[in-house]
């Protein structure tokens, strides 16, 4: 069974700190790993994606690394800001057009 | 890309009643995904519904409760049936334009049944 866990399930920064977020999955038979952003009450924004056969990607502050072997992937988030508040779920795609999700690290970034 | 669109963005209904979610894509895609959130949980998926094929559910997910229309490549609704308080959720539509690549999600359908 596919399991897909993140830690830690809360974070507490002061603005401008950098920090890495984990996810971590049992299979390693991965299309692809995403990792998105979600604020209260809404819905989920694609931050990252990486395939398979990449070992990282970057967006702006924002790297996401992949290691399929270990079945690990973390976000790394450079110069935090209280705009980056929010809570941040990692998605493994496998066969058949299914993700697994984590439950999500939820992320205060403190002025 | 793909741009999302899901109506209504949230709903207060009375148990017993029923609910349809419509969620509108900007591009056609073949596979339209449907999940539900509960409170303080992460993603479930639903069901998956294809143009022109019945909904494909996951375990646990029943078409009698959960009905899903998918009449073209940019449009589907979800129906949630007989609706009780552990209905409120968060449930939102997803796309891939292009398969098994990224996932684009709706802004969601906040639920809430009383």
């Amino acid at each position: 069974k596919q399991e897909v866990t993140q830690i830690p399930a809360a974070l507490s920064v002061p603005e401008g700190e950098n920090l890495v977020l984990n996810c971590s999955f049992t299979d390693s038979a991965i299309y692809n790993l995403q990792w998105f952003r979600q604020d209260p009450g809404k819905g989920l924004t694609s931050l990252l994606l990486i395939q398979s056969s990449q070992r990282e990607q970057t967006s702006g502050r924002l790297n996401a690394s992949l290691d399929k072997s270990s079945g690990r992937s973390t976000l790394y988030i450079a110069a935090s800001q209280p705009g980056d508040s929010a809570t941040y779920l990692c998605a493994v795609l496998y066969n058949f057009n299914k993700f697994y999700f984590g439950s999500g690290t939820k992320l205060n970034v403190k002025p | 890309s793909a741009v999302i669109s899901q109506k209504p963005s949230r709903d207060i209904c009375q148990r017993g009643t029923s609910l349809t979610i419509q969620c509108q894509v900007d591009s056609q895609v073949t596979m339209m995904f449907w999940y539900r959130q509960q409170p303080g949980q992460s993603l479930t998926l639903i069901a998956t519904a294809n143009q022109g094929s019945e909904a494909t559910y996951e375990s646990g997910f029943v078409i009698d409760k959960f009905p899903i229309s998918r009449p073209n490549l940019t449009f589907s609704t979800l129906t949630v049936s007989n609706m009780s308080p552990e209905d409120s959720s968060i449930y939102l539509c997803s796309v891939e334009v292009v398969r098994n690549t990224e996932a684009f999600f709706g802004q969601g359908t906040r639920l809430t049944v009383v």
